[in-house]
């Protein structure tokens, strides 16, 4: 079983709908969650952080629940230049930051 | 600010070849990580570096990579002899000293084994 689990997608949407990916990890030592953007061909970028209490950033809405495990990401309005695949990753507790990724999420957002 | 850098960009070597792969980190950042991703999985973490001593090694495949930092300033990561399950992109990513400092990729290695 993968650490961190996720849907491949692709997700194909119009612009300016919402659209929310989801993604699970299997250790609970895990301490720190991340959604990174990558582009095709690029290298991962971070997108945000995730915290507990859930977390904003413009059109982006990040939520943890550590009892289930699960981690989201909506997207509101979705713009032609958010298509990318969205990387969930978390990092374990005391190992040094290192971080384990999911296979990514592809969306494409079309016109 | 100069981000993460690697050479080369692309190497297409032969098995059985030695390729080494190189990554300068972000000024200043002491701690240095190598990852991979082969087609079709996801990116997958190799080792970690805090300066020149090697963190966690972990995730190295076998004993056909070596990977080094001397200085603690650039590292390389050395696959000898190559073989075909090693073409990939080859990712590295730097972070400051504060455990909630941010990692940076760089633009990665995309080695092909034929």
């Amino acid at each position: 079983r993968k650490e961190v689990e996720q849907d491949p997608g692709p997700f194909n949407v119009p612009e300016g709908a919402t659209v929310a990916f989801n993604c699970t990890y299997s250790n609970s030592a895990s301490q720190s969650f991340f959604w990174y953007r990558q582009d095709c061909r690029k290298e991962p970028k971070l997108l945000m952080s995730v915290y507990s209490s859930g977390n904003e950033d413009g059109r982006f809405t990040a939520q943890l629940n550590r009892a289930s495990q699960y981690i989201s990401l909506l997207i509101r309005d979705s713009k032609l230049s958010d298509s990318a695949t969205y990387l969930c990753v978390v990092s374990p507790y005391n190992q040094g930051g290192k971080l384990i990724f999911g296979q990514g999420t592809e969306l494409s957002v079309k016109p | 600010e100069a981000g993460v850098t690697q050479f080369p960009s692309h190497s297409v070597i032969e098995k059985g070849q030695t390729v080494t792969l190189r990554c300068d980190p972000i000024s200043g950042h002491d701690n240095l990580y190598w990852y991979r991703r082969v087609m079709g999985k996801e990116i997958k973490f190799l080792l970690h570096f805090v300066k020149e001593s090697k963190q966690d090694e972990s995730g190295m495949p076998n004993n056909r990579f070596l990977a080094e930092r001397t200085g603690g300033t650039y590292s390389t990561l050395k696959v000898q002899p190559a073989e075909l399950e090693d073409s990939g992109v080859y990712f590295c990513a730097s972070r400051g000293l504060a455990s909630s400092d941010e990692q940076f990729f760089g633009p990665g290695t995309r080695l092909t084994v034929l």
